[in-house]
């Protein structure tokens, strides 16, 4: 089945570092990839994400790409900040039913600290 | 709209009890999903509809878990006879079925909190 790996935390950045988080994933078919982010008592939310293989997403400085040769599509940031404390979801959709359900297959979350 | 709403945000209920959780998606999104979210784990997919009709349910959703979504709006979730183990977050999403459901965000609500004791 669908299944996504994600870098064990918590990690802990200095102000202005800069960030990898590494995800790979195992899917059939070609899932789209996604990186969601939940900042403290805020829901899930959408950070970026990518399609297709070779495709980048980004926003808010941040970026990964959609290695389907290393299934991978893990998540940098030049320099982070205080405020991108959070912890940061990658996911990718399905497996798909036939019903018309994409869910997503979350992996188990990275939390991210940044301090001054 | 604000988004999607989900009430109440916390439930603190003693085993063996029953308790209903409510999602409000964001108007317009045909597609409802409900995940479950333990501590140190990311969310896991539980049921879908789209419109009032429940297409898909997970093997994590026991018959003491059922859902509804009666007029294509709002949703409930309820848990008969809860168990110490039903403790967890419990988020709803949406998204619009206007898009290639494949690419689509999914746009979640802040969760309830359920606590069994």
């Amino acid at each position: 089945g669908n299944s996504v790996t994600q870098m064990e935390g918590p990690v802990t950045l200095s102000e202005e570092a800069f960030l990898t988080i590494n995800c790979t994933y195992t899917a059939t078919g070609y899932p789209s990839l996604f990186w969601y982010v939940q900042y403290p008592g805020e829901g899930l939310q959408l950070l970026l994400k990518a399609t297709k293989a070779d495709d980048k997403g980004s926003n808010k400085g941040f970026e990964a790409t959609y290695r389907k040769e290393t299934t991978s599509f893990h998540l940098e940031k030049g320099s982070v900040q205080v405020s991108d404390s959070a912890v940061y979801f990658c996911a990718l959709s399905g497996p798909y039913s036939g019903a018309g359900s994409y869910q997503l297959t979350f992996g188990k979350g990275t939390k991210l600290s940044v301090i001054p | 709209d604000t988004g999607v709403s989900q009430d109440p945000r916390h439930k603190i209920t003693k085993r063996g009890q029953n308790v209903t959780f409510r999602c409000d998606p964001i108007s317009e999104h045909n597609r409802l999903y409900w995940y479950r979210q333990t501590l140190g784990q990311g969310p896991e997919f539980l049921t879908y509809f789209q419109n009032e009709a429940q297409l898909e349910k997970s093997r994590l959703l026991s018959d003491r878990f059922s859902a509804e979504r009666p007029k294509g709006s709002f949703s409930t979730l309820e848990i008969q006879r809860t168990e110490q183990g039903d403790s967890a977050m419990y988020l709803c999403a949406s998204s619009p079925t206007w898009a290639r459901a494949e690419n689509t965000e999914a746009f979640f609500g802040q969760g309830t909190r359920l606590t069994v004791v």
